[in-house]
């Protein structure tokens, strides 16, 4: 089947900001989606990005993709407290009709 | 703010009980999905729907079964709990807009099987 890799820890400091990366194998991704979980919580839609496009900015968010190496990766800037959780890419697989989830990055943020 | 619900939102329970998880989207969404969380770990796809009767297995082969009798209402159940079963369950609905399917989930039923 289809995988998505990503680093599974992120610390960084209050206000610096974090860049959380993510592989995948699948070259029929349509379109690549972020999500945040929040301790407790289910999935919030951050972001996404079309398989087309290069980058796309989203106030403090920024996603890049490298489609040719299958690379994405998502930017906050500014980070706060408030952005310390688990985020997920998870693409769009047109040959399997469905999202596939990487293991999740979980971010914290420190004063 | 996606309006999808899940009951109960904790659940403790002994082994050998039927339990059944609610899901209701007030959203109108044909397809609705459930997936198994494990601390830490990835979203698996255990069963999906794209309407009423319709209702097909997820890629993680799953002891629960679901039903779709209304749009709305997607239940899941396990007719006889395991500890194999303790895990997060999350309910989700997608809709198709501007040329992408987008998905939204419910908060989660973390369940514990004693």
């Amino acid at each position: 089947g289809e995988d998505v890799e990503q680093s599974l820890f992120l610390s960084v400091r209050e206000g610096d900001s974090s860049v959380i990366n993510c592989t995948y194998t699948d070259s029929s991704s349509t379109y690549l989606y972020w999500y945040k979980q929040e301790p407790g919580a289910g999935l919030q839609l951050l972001t996404y990005i079309f398989s087309n496009m290069d980058m796309k900015q989203d106030q403090r968010l920024t996603v890049l993709l490298n489609k040719k190496d299958k690379h994405l990766s998502l930017r906050i800037a500014d980070t706060q407290t408030g952005d310390s959780a688990i985020y997920f890419c998870a693409p769009f697989s047109g040959g399997y009709n469905k999202l596939i989830f990487g293991a999740g990055t979980r971010l914290a943020v420190h004063p | 703010e996606a309006d999808i619900y899940q009951t109960p939102r904790y659940l403790v329970i002994g082994t050998g009980k039927k339990i059944t998880l609610e899901c209701s989207q007030t959203m109108g969404h044909d397809k609705m999905y459930w997936y198994q969380q494990d601390p830490g770990m990835e979203l698996h796809l255990i069963h999906y729907s794209y309407g009423v009767n319709s209702t097909e297995k997820g890629d993680l082969s799953s002891e629960s079964t679901v039903s779709r009798i209304r749009t709305e209402h997607f239940p899941l159940t396990l007719e006889s709990a395991r500890p194999s079963h303790t895990s997060q369950y999350l309910c989700a609905s997608s809709e198709y807009v501007a040329g992408r399917d987008e998905q939204f989930f419910g908060p989660g039923t973390r369940l514990t099987v004693l």
